[in-house]
């Protein structure tokens, strides 16, 4: 079956422009999640969805991060007044359902550049 | 907060050869994952280990689960050019994953 898909594969902005990346996790999986991966780390957490409503946004860095999944499917992560340090692969996630025993499923992820 | 550490970070070796990562929690863990990234990938899940001293195997692979439940380890025997690439351990920290920065293992044929 299908599985989470990411879009784009690839994004270049320069700095201070707004930027949308679009995650579609595996159908019927109401937990969903982004990630942030810089070089040589591990995916750093940046916000939960169980259905449509952002349950743990606690990794967000700062206000010009933001979130949404209106249907409890899709979600959209929206940057605003990029700056170059935002420049990562931004990974999104979903499993069955949000518990700490579930594996999760990631997508490709989106390599964003900011220049 | 919780803290997932991973050694070692690089981890060079030979074709046909073991060897062993570490992943240590500054916190107990309820269960631990182990994924895995391919060069130009996306992390992949290979493994969940839920109790105290848990041991499991996967062909050449096994992880085990220490027995204060705060660390893990990989062990890879007879390693070949098919195991390249990053394994990450990760706690869960309520829904969500708390991921060390990754074994990165290459291999010399």
């Amino acid at each position: 079956g299908a599985g989470v898909s990411q879009t784009p594969s690839n994004k270049v902005t320069e700095k201070g422009k707004y930027v949308e990346l679009r995650c579609d996790p595996i159908s019927g999986h109401t937990a969903l999640y982004w990630y942030r991966q810089s070089l040589g780390q591990g995916p750093e957490f940046l916000i939960y969805f169980q259905g449509t409503g952002a349950a743990d946004d606690s990794g967000l860095p700062n206000d010009r991060f933001f979130a949404v999944r209106p249907e409890g499917s899709v979600s959209t992560l929206k940057i605003q007044r990029t700056e170059r340090g935002d420049s990562a692969v931004y990974l999104c996630a979903s499993s069955p359902a949000g518990s700490s025993y579930n594996e999760q499923f990631f997508g490709p992820g989106t390599r964003l550049t900011v220049l | 907060g919780q803290q997932v550490m991973q050694i070692p970070q690089y981890q060079h070796v030979q074709e046909g050869e073991d060897f062993t990562t570490y992943c240590n929690s500054s916190t107990t863990l309820s269960n631990i994952q182990w994924y895995k990234q391919r060069p130009g990938g996306h992390p992949v899940f290979l493994i969940q280990l839920v109790k105290s001293g848990e041991v499991k195997k996967q062909k050449r692979l096994t992880f085990q689960f220490g027995e204060a439940k705060k660390n893990s380890s990989l062990h890879i025997t007879a390693t070949q050019t098919t195991d390249v690439g990053t394994y990450f351990c990760a706690g869960p920290n309520d829904y969500k994953l708390s991921f060390g920065a990754g074994t990165t293992v290459t291999v010399r044929a």
